[in-house]
């Protein structure tokens, strides 16, 4: 039972790289979502999509892109890695009926060097 | 704009001891709210929920939080701390329109003494 599954779990990036968070969900689950988590801050939503094909921003979409092509899959995209994009990242994701609790992977810790 | 406040970064505890930990909500309809627990390098697993009804709720490993409308507050409490109970706990409050998405307080740090 995998539930939501994240990959990489560690990865240091190079100022001016670009690379892929992968997230994937085995729920069926309509939402998933993207957030971040730096000390002392709460998570904060980076982006979220309620279905295949459909993406929205959060709090605090800029420098990242986010595509949901398929139910299970919602990568992020962070391009131009910054110093300030230096966190861990957590992917989550619920069924589609309102209040349903919202499953969290394992989280993602990137270092942006 | 819904915000949540965890007005206590740190709180240090004896094992044994019974534990509050503090949430205040705001958010302009009835609310979702949550509380998840995060061990050092874990992602976040649900403690309790509350969405409508009873408003004490009861969790997982012996936890329990208490929805107060008046008050704008879900505290979080247990009886008797356990060692193992060391982690970080968030409080959330999630929207119910669409996306339900959620919101997160800056989450309280627990420390248990033996």
């Amino acid at each position: 039972n995998a539930g939501v599954t994240q990959t990489p779990k560690f990865r240091i990036l190079k100022i001016g790289q670009s690379m892929t968070l992968q997230c994937a969900q085995d729920m069926n689950h309509n939402y998933m979502y993207w957030y971040r988590q730096d000390p002392g801050m709460g998570l904060k939503l980076i982006y979220y999509s309620v279905g295949a094909g459909i993406t929205d921003k959060g709090e605090v979409p800029n420098g990242y892109n986010v595509s949901r092509s398929t139910t299970e899959d919602f990568p992020l995209r962070l391009e131009l890695a910054a110093p300030s994009q230096t966190s861990v990242y957590f992917c989550a994701s619920r069924a589609g009926s309102s209040g349903n609790t919202i499953y969290f992977g394992e989280g993602s810790w990137l270092t942006v060097v | 704009a819904q915000s949540v406040t965890q007005p206590d970064i740190h709180i240090t505890v004896s094992e044994g001891a019974s534990l509050e930990l503090r949430c205040n909500y705001s958010y302009g309809a009835t609310p979702y709210l949550f509380w998840y627990v995060q061990s050092p390098g874990q992602g976040l697993q649900l403690l309790l929920k509350y969405f409508s009804g009873d408003t004490l709720v009861q969790g997982i490993k012996g936890f329990e939080a208490e929805f107060k409308r008046s008050q704008s507050s879900f505290n979080l409490r247990k009886p008797s701390v356990h060692w193992s109970d060391a982690a970080e706990y968030f409080c959330a409050v999630g929207d119910t329109g669409g996306g339900n998405k959620l919101t997160f307080g800056t989450g309280t740090q627990l420390k248990v003494e033996l």
